[in-house]
């Protein structure tokens, strides 16, 4: 059974790296690890999405193991605005029927 | 604003009720999704239409009916709602193809069944 898993919450402060990682076991070959984040009151917004290796953008990087296994969202340097909820999407065998979100993380960012 | 609009943003209806949920999207993607948002559990996937066909089912029991006339509009017919289907109902679009896709999600229906 398909199952994408976050911790619940992380505690950080501002101008710290912030790292949350999703763990998908049965993930395979083809399917893509995509990161959203969550403010209340709103739909998710895309962060991030990769495949392998590393990926990074203006606002975050992606690591991904060379196993699959597991997901790595990096936040360099957060501020109090970076206070939300983060979820790790697989699209689990490349079908769009197999989307399974995370469960989430809660992340709490400290003046 | 994400280009993905839902109307109405709140709304309360009892057991015995019909209401509908709508979805415009302004992006000219072709896939459009209705997911469910429970206090303290991940989102889940209800339904996928892909060029306005369909495409998935993730067993969602028949009080909820959804309805895709064009692949610029999504609706979610709701009819006899329990307590428990009290949430936040998103949707979201994508442009399928090509190997990656980003999907856009509206900001939410929080649905109460009393």
């Amino acid at each position: 059974l398909a199952k994408t898993t976050q911790p619940i919450s992380m505690d950080s402060y501002e101008g710290q790296e912030v790292n949350i990682t999703c763990s998908h076991n049965n993930i395979a070959t083809n399917d893509y690890i995509t990161w959203y984040q969550q403010f209340p009151s709103q739909g998710p917004r895309f962060i991030i999405q990769g495949y392998k290796t590393k990926v990074t953008n203006e606002v975050a990087s992606l690591f991904i193991p060379a196993d699959r296994k597991s997901s790595t969202l990096s936040l360099p340097r957060v501020s109090l605005s970076d206070t939300a909820v983060y979820y790790c999407l697989v699209e689990y065998g490349g079908a769009t029927n197999k989307l399974i979100f995370g469960t989430g993380t809660l992340l709490a960012v400290q003046p | 604003e994400t280009g993905v609009t839902q109307t109405p943003r709140h709304l309360v209806m009892g057991m015995t009720n019909k209401k509908s949920l709508k979805c415009e999207q302004h992006l000219g993607h072709n896939a459009m999704y209705w997911y469910k948002q429970s206090a303290k559990k991940p989102l889940e996937l209800m339904f996928v239409y892909n060029f306005k066909e369909q495409t998935e089912n993730n067993s969602v029991p028949s009080r909820f009916s959804p309805e895709c006339p064009n692949s610029s509009h999504l609706f979610l017919h709701l009819h006899t709602l329990q307590p428990e289907d009290s949430a936040l109902y998103l949707c979201a679009s994508s442009q399928e193809g090509g190997g990656t896709y980003e999907q856009y999600f509206g900001p939410g229906t929080r649905l109460t069944v009393t």
